[in-house]
């Protein structure tokens, strides 16, 4: 069965920094993963997807890396700001079907 | 394209009723997710449609729930005789199969509290 883990649960810091969020994935015969960004009562924005056979992937600031031989997967966020402030999930989809989710970083920048 | 739509977006009900919500993808996908999310949770799996065809249910989706996707395009899912634990998120989420560019997006979720 699939398990996915994001550390840290929580992370707070001070604007500007760049920051690294984490996911790590049992089985590694994953066809893709999503990094997803929620508000609160809010549905699921898609911020970046990456297939098995990509290493990594850019969209601005952000920027997703893929180790699919050791289950990892890492969100980095540059130059934050009080905006990104939100919860982040990673999913890892096997097949065609379903994504199987981490519980989210509930992530803070304070100005 | 104007992105997943769900309806209602809130739904307070009393124990014992059921409720129904609706899910209208993105046009010309052929992919329908349904998930629930509680508190402090990532999304759970429900069950998926490969056009009207339901083809997954998880464990989670007891007999008290049912989806429907009667012409392929838009979805419900009703719940029967609510139960204080389905208090919860509900979240479509749609794709299309083109090649390997087959990104999952979801809609803003339909929040249930049974009281």
């Amino acid at each position: 069965k699939q398990e996915v883990t994001q550390i840290p649960a929580a992370l707070s810091v001070p604007e500007g920094e760049n920051l690294v969020l984490n996911c790590s994935f049992t089985d590694s015969a994953i066809y893709n993963l999503q990094w997803f960004r929620q508000d609160p009562g809010k549905g699921l924005t898609s911020l970046l997807l990456i297939q098995s056979s990509q290493r990594e992937q850019t969209s601005g600031r952000l920027n997703a890396s893929l180790d699919k031989s050791s289950g990892r997967s890492t969100l980095y966020i540059a130059a934050s700001q009080p905006g990104d402030s939100a919860t982040y999930l990673c999913a890892v989809r096997r097949g065609a079907q379903k994504l199987v989710f981490g519980q989210g970083t509930r992530l803070t920048i304070n100005p | 394209d104007t992105g997943v739509s769900q309806n209602p977006r809130h739904k307070i009900t009393k124990r014992g009723q059921n409720v129904t919500f609706r899910c209208d993808p993105i046009s010309e996908h052929n992919r329908l997710y349904w998930y629930r999310q509680t508190l402090g949770q990532g999304p759970e799996f429900l069950t998926y449609f490969q056009n009207e065809a339901q083809l997954e249910k998880s464990r989670l989706l007891s007999d008290r729930f049912s989806a429907e996707r009667p012409k392929g395009s838009f979805s419900t899912l009703e719940i029967q005789r609510t139960e204080q634990g389905d208090s919860a998120m509900y979240l479509c989420a749609s794709s299309s199969w083109t090649g390997s560019l087959n990104t999952i997006y979801f809609g803003e979720g339909s929040w249930l509290t049974v009281v």
